[in-house]
């Protein structure tokens, strides 16, 4: 249980456009959903967390209306990377969990390559 | 405040070596603490977890005990496979109710060397 999905896996944009990326738990309601981005070799670092029915919260120095996030439903929060640039290229991963005491569960990322 | 610290990588074994990934933590109160792996190109993946001192997480041949008394965490195996060449994240969630987000160290990478 407790499945996380994530897609797309690969993505390539030309700058100045705009990229979705959807994560959804396949077998669990997620009021909760975290996005990190993972710069090579690097730790993950937290972008923001999304809310169900409500704004997200974002970390310092994440900028909000580049990076947009829309928790419509209990299953599914989309990330958005709006006119992009190669700078945001990177590797995007979700996470969620039924309850938050067994962990979190990670989507497969989405390496995202802005040209 | 709450934070996770780990040993720096890359770490570089033959088959068959023994393994420790040294990990220790910061946090208040009385955290969970998670060891995540994640293979080339994936996503991170649960190894292992422990929810409260002396538990001990095991998974795969890899272990690790909740050692609240060092505030450490290290992850163990005794016989590494070139297959468990990956990046080892550990991570804590502080709870102080409700929901809590995953803090991670740095990372530290595996190589095993047939």
């Amino acid at each position: 249980g407790a499945v996380v999905s994530q897609h797309p896996s690969r993505v390539i944009c030309k700058s100045g456009t705009s990229v979705k990326i959807e994560c959804r738990s396949l077998d669990f309601q997620a009021t909760t959903m975290f996005w990190y981005r993972q710069f090579p070799k690097k730790s993950l670092m937290l972008m923001a967390t999304s809310n169900e029915g409500s704004k997200a919260t974002y970390e310092q120095g994440v900028e909000k209306d580049k990076f947009l996030i829309n928790h419509a439903s209990l299953t599914l929060s989309t990330l958005t990377v709006t006119s992009a640039h190669p700078e945001d290229s990177s590797f995007y991963i979700c996470s969620a969990s039924p309850d938050s005491s067994r962990g979190y569960t990670f989507g497969s990322g989405t390496r995202l390559t802005v040209v | 405040g709450n934070s996770v610290t780990q040993m720096e990588g890359p770490v570089t074994l033959s088959e068959e070596a023994f393994l420790t990934i040294n990990c220790t933590y910061t946090a208040t109160g009385y955290p969970s603490l998670f060891w995540y792996v994640q293979y080339p190109g994936e996503g991170l993946q649960l190894l292992l977890k422990a929810t409260k001192a002396d538990d001990k997480g095991s998974n795969k041949g890899f272990e690790a005990t909740y050692r609240k008394e060092t505030t450490s965490f290290h992850l163990e195996k005794g016989s590494v496979q070139v297959s468990d060449s990956a990046v080892y994240f550990c991570a804590l969630i502080p709870y102080s109710g409700g929901y809590n987000k995953l803090i991670f160290g740095a990372g530290t990478r595996l190589a095993v060397h047939p």
